[in-house]
């Protein structure tokens, strides 16, 4: 079971929008709608972001938001700011194995 | 206030074998289903295996299907990873994890850190 495909990296400045888009396959990310998203700052534990592809967990800002087009997932981080600035992490069940991660993406704001 | 505390890592040879251990408070433990992840040094996460609420169903990864075996003691609110063979590509923090849906997790631990060096 390969890792999903994610951009290595995403750039934006403060205020912008950007999107990090996260492709599978049908076996994966096209074939249950179990996509989630982790925020992780350098040395710090991952942070749940979004859940079953658009969901949001309580305490979550509303600046993110997840979506999905057949086998690519895409997060959306909407009013870019500078504690935005972290590891993106997608992961989907998968019927292969169970689950599997993303390749990670890092997010720079300018 | 949900927490997960792990324990049990550290330096082993080779070969060798090491016993991770996760403790858990906060929240009804043997109503869900946990996971262990792991990250390498500067690298990404890597999902290891999970468990479902009462130990009948396990999943691993292809790398360490055969070598680790997760359990769970849900009169204890604690997670295992009993990690066997262990290899140098085995380093890194190892994260419990508890599953909310569909495998996202909505809380993790702190991590223990698994060193496979001689």
């Amino acid at each position: 079971q390969s890792a999903l495909t994610q951009p290595a990296s995403v750039s934006g400045s403060p205020g912008q929008s950007i999107t990090i888009s996260c492709t599978g396959t049908s076996s994966d990310v096209g074939g249950y709608n179990s996509v989630s998203w982790y925020q992780q700052h350098p040395g710090k534990v991952p942070k749940l972001m979004i859940y079953e592809d658009s969901n949001r967990p309580s305490g979550v800002s509303n600046r993110f938001s997840g979506s999905k087009s057949g086998n690519t997932a895409s997060l959306t981080i909407s009013g870019l700011q500078a504690e935005d600035e972290a590891d993106y992490y997608c992961s989907s069940y998968t019927s292969a194995i169970s689950h599997v991660f993303g390749t990670g993406t890092k997010v720079t704001v300018l | 206030e949900v927490q997960l505390v792990e324990s049990g890592g550290g330096l082993v040879e080779p070969g060798g074998s090491l016993r991770l251990s996760c403790e858990a408070s906060g929240f009804i433990f043997g109503s869900y289903w946990m996971h262990w992840v792991r990250q390498a040094p500067g690298k990404g996460l890597v999902w290891v295996s999970r468990i479902n609420t009462d130990g009948g169903v396990t999943n691993y990864a292809d790398s360490v299907k055969g070598r680790f075996t997760i359990s769970r003691d849900n009169a204890k609110n604690t997670l295992y990873l009993q990690m066997n063979s262990l290899r140098a590509e085995d380093t890194g923090i190892y994260y419990c994890a508890k599953d909310l849906s569909w495998g996202a997790s909505d809380y993790w631990g702190q991590g223990t850190l698994v060193t496979v060096s001689s």
